[in-house]
């Protein structure tokens, strides 16, 4: 399975934007860039995904580079219902690999 | 629109006892996933299944057994629970094919081995 890195925490401040950035350098030309977050005491819940193009939602925004060894989570405007843990998770298209893996995600802590 | 269900949401077993934790979902989703989560950590995947009858091994299968016999339904068992089963086990569910693959978990069950 393809891994990917993330800094373990990060913090913000509460409405300013975060960028919570993801590598993914084995990253397969077939795999899928998905990212969910777990709230404290909550089952993960997704966020967004992609596979090439920047995406955007009404939850956030997803900016991959253009090589797709890495990519970007973005919130354009943090609140104190964004501190949750965030991973970022490589899926293919089908069969075994289509199995989420999670890593250890990277913390978020949102100052007011 | 329920989602993903898990059920019970929290028990408290003995060291030798056995247990089966349910996953329900109506959603219509081919793909479901049991994973555990110790404190401070990731979720770590125990077995997931690809459709109605099929189960595979994940990355922490030992000590468990899973069974898919309806769609909507998949199951965890634990045959003779041990203290480093203590967890919180969470189940989710998907759809098959791409761009639609996203995945919705349940609340989770709080499991005590003691």
């Amino acid at each position: 399975d393809a891994k990917t890195t993330q800094p373990n925490s990060m913090e913000s401040n509460e409405e300013e934007p975060v960028h919570l950035p993801c590598n993914h350098s084995t990253i397969s030309g077939t795999d899928y860039i998905h990212w969910y977050r777990q709230l404290p005491s909550q089952g993960p819940e997704y966020v967004i995904h992609g596979l090439t193009s920047n995406v955007n939602n009404r939850m956030a925004s997803l900016a991959i580079a253009e090589d797709r060894k890495s990519s970007t989570l973005i919130l354009h405007r943090a609140t104190l219902r964004d501190a949750a843990v965030y991973y970022c998770i490589l899926r293919g298209l089908g069969g075994a690999t289509n199995k989420l893996i999670f890593g250890t995600g990277t913390l978020l802590a949102v100052q007011p | 629109n329920a989602g993903v269900t898990q059920t019970p949401k929290f028990r408290v077993l003995k060291t030798g006892q056995s247990m089966t934790l349910l996953c329900a979902q109506d959603m219509n989703h081919e793909y479901m996933y049991w994973y555990r989560q110790d404190p401070g950590m990731g979720l770590r995947l125990i077995h997931y299944s690809v459709g109605e009858g099929t189960t595979a091994k994940g990355e922490v299968p030992d000590g468990y057994n899973v069974s898919r016999l309806k769609k909507q339904n998949f199951l965890l068992g634990l045959e003779s629970a041990a203290p480093s089963q203590t967890s919180v086990y969470f189940c989710a569910s998907s759809k098959l094919n791409p761009p639609n693959t996203e995945a919705f978990f349940g609340q989770g069950t709080r499991l005590t081995v003691v």
